[in-house]
């Protein structure tokens, strides 16, 4: 059984550009959350996919979207990145009413 | 809105002793689940402790306790024995039990054990 991986571990945008996320679910997990944890923050939920549609959002732009796709992985989309959007993404996947397992994160920086 | 506050930016400890982080958190609801996690340098976010609000009874896990306090709306976490790998930043989390089941975090302690 892998557990949650995501891609890639590090990157870095250009104010204005658009970036894609990737999360892998942990095997057989129908439910994938997206959270961003600027630094020295808890970490925010920005969305939750279950069965591939988006169930439930937080408090960001609509430049904030998302994929989940039949095998459950997962991607995040920003687009017209922003210095603010500089932050480490967790991916966090889990069946319902059941824990929550995360991934080592993608630090995106925003230059 | 749920809410969760941690008001401990950062705790150092003496290895092999005790330390207590503290959370509070406010909702209008009464069917939640409470976690702490830990964030060690790695970033990924492991689960330590969880505790279903209906059940009374604290939960444990090895050297991890929680003191629950539904009325009080206070979750702490007690570490007994602290060991070096111990060291991290340690979220307090709150899920509902309904709808999207979306975590709300805290800002975090950072524990330093001190050898």
């Amino acid at each position: 059984e892998t557990g949650v991986t995501q891609s890639p571990t590090h990157l870095i945008k250009t104010r204005g550009q658009q970036v894609t996320l990737r999360c892998s679910s942990q095997s057989g997990h129908n439910t994938v959350s997206w959270y961003q944890q600027a630094l020295g923050q808890g970490p925010q939920f920005i969305f939750q996919y279950y069965r591939e549609e988006e169930n439930g959002r937080g408090n960001f732009p609509p430049r904030f979207s998302g994929l989940q796709f039949p095998n459950y992985s997962s991607e995040l989309n920003v687009n017209a990145l922003e210095l603010d959007d500089s932050a480490l993404y967790l991916c966090a996947s889990s069946f319902p009413h059941s824990e929550a397992f995360f991934g080592q994160g993608t630090r995106l920086t925003v230059v | 809105a749920q809410t969760v506050t941690q008001s401990q930016p950062e705790m150092s400890v003496q290895e092999a002793e005790t330390v207590t982080l503290s959370c509070t958190y406010d909702t209008s609801e009464s069917d939640y689940y409470l976690f702490w996690y830990k964030q060690p340098p790695s970033r990924q976010m492991i689960l330590v402790i969880r505790q279903e609000a209906y059940k009374q009874q604290n939960a444990t896990e090895n050297r991890f306790s929680v003191n629950f306090q539904k009325a009080a709306k206070s979750f702490s976490l007690k570490i007994s024995d602290s060991q070096l790998g111990d060291a991290a930043m340690y979220f307090c989390a709150y899920r509902p039990n309904f709808g999207n089941e979306k975590l709300t975090f805290g800002t975090g302690t950072r524990l330093t054990i001190i050898p």
